[in-house]
């Protein structure tokens, strides 16, 4: 079974510019998550999809991260314009309804300088 | 809102024996996670907790009691690839909002 995919692994830019990160989740697997982890800390939600609709976006800073999952598979995470304080990992989650295990991507991780 | 302690840092030596807590306080959720992340890797899976007491999987063992808002997980038999952080997690108890909220994480250091 192929894992979560992300792309691009890593990522730097300069402050006030744009990036975008892809995933691909686990086939068959309704509910979408992205995660912000910075060093040091535990994953903290930015948004949850499930299938192309949004759960939970409390936690999204919506004046600069922006997510969608047209189709129910694969998502994208942007953020426009990027600050020093988005330096992290961004890791994205996929599971089943009903399950208690959720299986992450490899993340792709960002520097902004 | 959840929230979840774990001590920042453990070390210990190949073939013994460690424990990391985990104390909680949350408004109610459906069981007690742990995960395991190796330095640039992806979280992953170690075990879950539906109800109080004890389960076994392997080397690893967890460890829940809501009445304490505790829990644990055992390491037996130390290996240097154990070295890594691990993660307590919950899933809140609200319908559809499935996500995991993660403890800070404790890095264990396993030395020779």
């Amino acid at each position: 079974e192929a894992g979560v995919a992300q792309s691009p692994r890593y990522k730097i830019i300069e402050k006030r510019q744009s990036v975008a990160f892809w995933c691909n989740p686990i086939s068959g697997h309704a509910t979408l998550y992205w995660y912000q982890q910075i060093l040091g800390q535990g994953p903290k939600l930015l948004i949850q999809f499930q299938n192309n609709g949004v759960v939970d976006d409390s936690q999204l800073p919506k004046d600069r991260f922006s997510a969608e999952r047209l189709k129910g598979v694969d998502s994208t995470l942007k953020i426009q314009p990027a600050k020093l304080e988005d330096s992290a990992v961004y890791l994205c989650a996929s599971d089943v309804t009903g399950t208690t295990e959720a299986f992450f991507g490899q993340g792709t991780r960002l520097t902004v300088v | 809102g959840q929230s979840l302690e774990q001590p920042s840092e453990v070390t210990a030596v190949e073939g013994a024996i460690v424990q990391i807590n985990c104390t909680y306080q949350t408004s109610g959720f459906y069981g007690l996670s742990w995960y395991q992340q190796h330095d640039g890797g992806a979280p992953t899976f170690l075990s879950y907790n539906a109800l109080d007491g004890l389960e076994e999987t392997g080397r690893f063992s967890s460890f829940l009691s809501r009445s304490d808002s505790y829990g644990y997980l055992l390491l037996q038999e130390l290996q240097m690839k154990d070295s890594a952080s691990y993660f307590c997690a919950v899933r809140a108890l609200l319908t559809g909002r499935r996500a995991l909220t993660f403890g800070s994480g404790t890095r264990l250091q396993v030395q020779p």
